[in-house]
């Protein structure tokens, strides 16, 4: 498989649990990104890493939320407490940094539902 | 605060017309211009992109004409097919970051 996999694509889960999510990149690709989209909205930043080291982190990040690349290569997003209003559509993506035209690659997604 | 602003909203053209979907910007630092499209069930995925030292890009069907001084951008799909039915997203970035600040969407819809 040559693309960005995520799993699960579905998650419900109940107010105040807890839920992470994976994401696995293209194998030689050194940067990875969360986003999030809800219904009819775009895609929006939530962190990126290169490589282990996470550099940027969204204002929509909050306490909750905790996102970890430990040896450069898959990644984990995790929500605690999760509220009703976490339900969305959470994106994984990956590029390789130092290509003349970098690109940024999208996995499917994992749909989280927040009863 | 939005700062890429899209529309429409929603596209519908006939088979064989030309889509056009219109994108303005905010932030005079953002260098990279990309276009998404998304269907549904599936993440985004890169059509073509464009910097801003070029005022039009071709690849294909796909066209991006880009105005710097306007601060606007837009996206035409010339022959428009049934297939092309989807999402269109437009997206900007800055410096070399590729943290995208995504417009809200064109839902486009082409019919036979």
């Amino acid at each position: 498989d040559t693309g960005v996999s995520q799993n699960p694509r579905h998650k419900i889960t109940k107010r105040g649990q807890n839920v992470t999510f994976r994401c696995d990149p293209i194998s030689e690709h050194n940067r990875l990104y969360w986003y999030r989209q809800t219904l009819g909205q775009g895609p929006e930043f939530l962190t990126y890493f290169q490589n282990e080291a996470q550099l940027e982190k969204s204002r929509l990040l909050s306490d909750r939320f905790s996102a970890e690349r430990p040896k450069g290569s898959f990644s984990t997003l995790e929500i605690q407490r999760t509220e009703q209003g976490d339900s969305a559509m959470y994106l994984c993506a990956s590029s390789f940094q130092g290509s003349p035209n970098e690109k940024l690659f999208f996995g499917s997604g994992t749909q989280l539902s927040v009863l | 605060q939005q700062q890429v602003k899209q529309s429409p909203q929603s596209l519908i053209v006939q088979k064989g017309g030309i889509s056009i979907i219109n994108c303005a910007y905010e932030n005079t630092a953002f260098d990279y211009f990309p276009w998404y499209q998304q269907f549904p069930g599936k993440g985004p995925a890169l059509l073509i992109a464009i910097r801003p030292d070029v005022s039009e890009k071709k690849e294909g069907r796909f066209t991006i004409s880009f105005n710097k001084s306007a601060k606007q951008f837009s996206l035409h799909i010339m022959d428009s097919q049934p297939g092309d039915s989807a999402t269109y997203f437009c997206a900007a970035s800055r410096g070399g970051r590729r943290a995208l600040t995504f417009g809200s969407g064109t839902r486009l819809q082409v019919q036979p």
